[in-house]
């Protein structure tokens, strides 16, 4: 059984500190790891397309890292906004040939208050 | 960026209904659409992958006869849930993709079977 875990579940922060979190995932038949962010009402929204061991990918405030050998992600949110209020979520990509399968975590929930 | 438009919303029903949703990509050719389900407390989980003009591939545990899915053109997928219980009641939502890149999502459809 495949599982793709995040952790924590839900945190909550104050505005302006600095969090991250973790997901994890199969070491094998790796692809890419997607993160997404799914605010109240509205569709996901696609963050980061990590495919490289050791990469590093950044926009705005929020950062990723990806560690494919030991399989985790994490995601870094400098300086929390009460924008920044969603679940977050990971997918892995399992490399099955030509069927890549997006297996998804829980999700973290975040709330930042100001 | 891309958009992807799901509805509807929210709908209620009676069981022993069928109920359609239709899933559109507004400004982008979508090669393949995913459609998902998510229950309470659970991840999102893949029901069927669909490509244009061919037939769709459900995942294991999915009915095919009762989750219909249809892929008539690069804009737009439908996923009709016939004869409609109780347990069928969930959100589902649907998501697009260009080739490789990230998925876009829809809004989501939450429905109640009554």
């Amino acid at each position: 059984i495949l599982n793709v875990e995040q952790s924590p579940q839900s945190l909550h922060v104050q505005e302006g500190d600095s969090t991250n979190f973790t997901c994890s995932f199969p070491s094998s038949n790796f692809y890419a790891l997607h993160w997404y962010r799914w605010e109240t009402a509205k569709s996901p929204e696609a963050l980061f397309v990590m495919t490289l061991n050791g990469d590093e990918k950044k926009k705005g405030r929020i950062s990723a890292t990806l560690n494919t050998k030991e399989g985790y992600s994490y995601l870094y949110i400098k300086g929390s906004q009460p924008e920044d209020s969603a679940t977050y979520l990971c997918a892995f990509v399992l490399n099955a040939g030509n069927n890549r399968k997006l297996i998804w975590g829980l999700g973290t929930s975040l709330a930042v208050n100001p | 960026g891309a958009v992807v438009s799901q509805h509807p919303s929210w709908v209620i029903c009676k069981s022993g209904t069928s109920v359609k949703i239709e899933c559109r990509s507004l400004d982008f050719q979508a090669t393949t659409m995913f459609w998902y389900r998510q229950f309470p407390k659970q991840s999102l989980m893949l029901m069927a992958t669909s490509n244009e003009g061919s037939k769709a591939t459900y995942e294991q545990g999915v009915e095919k006869d009762k989750f219909l899915i249809n892929h008539a053109s690069l804009t737009l997928s439908t996923l009709t849930v016939t004869s409609a219980h109780p347990e069928d009641s969930s959100f589902y939502i649907c998501s697009a993709r260009m080739d490789n890149s990230p998925l876009h999502f829809g809004n989501g459809t939450r429905l109640t079977v009554t």
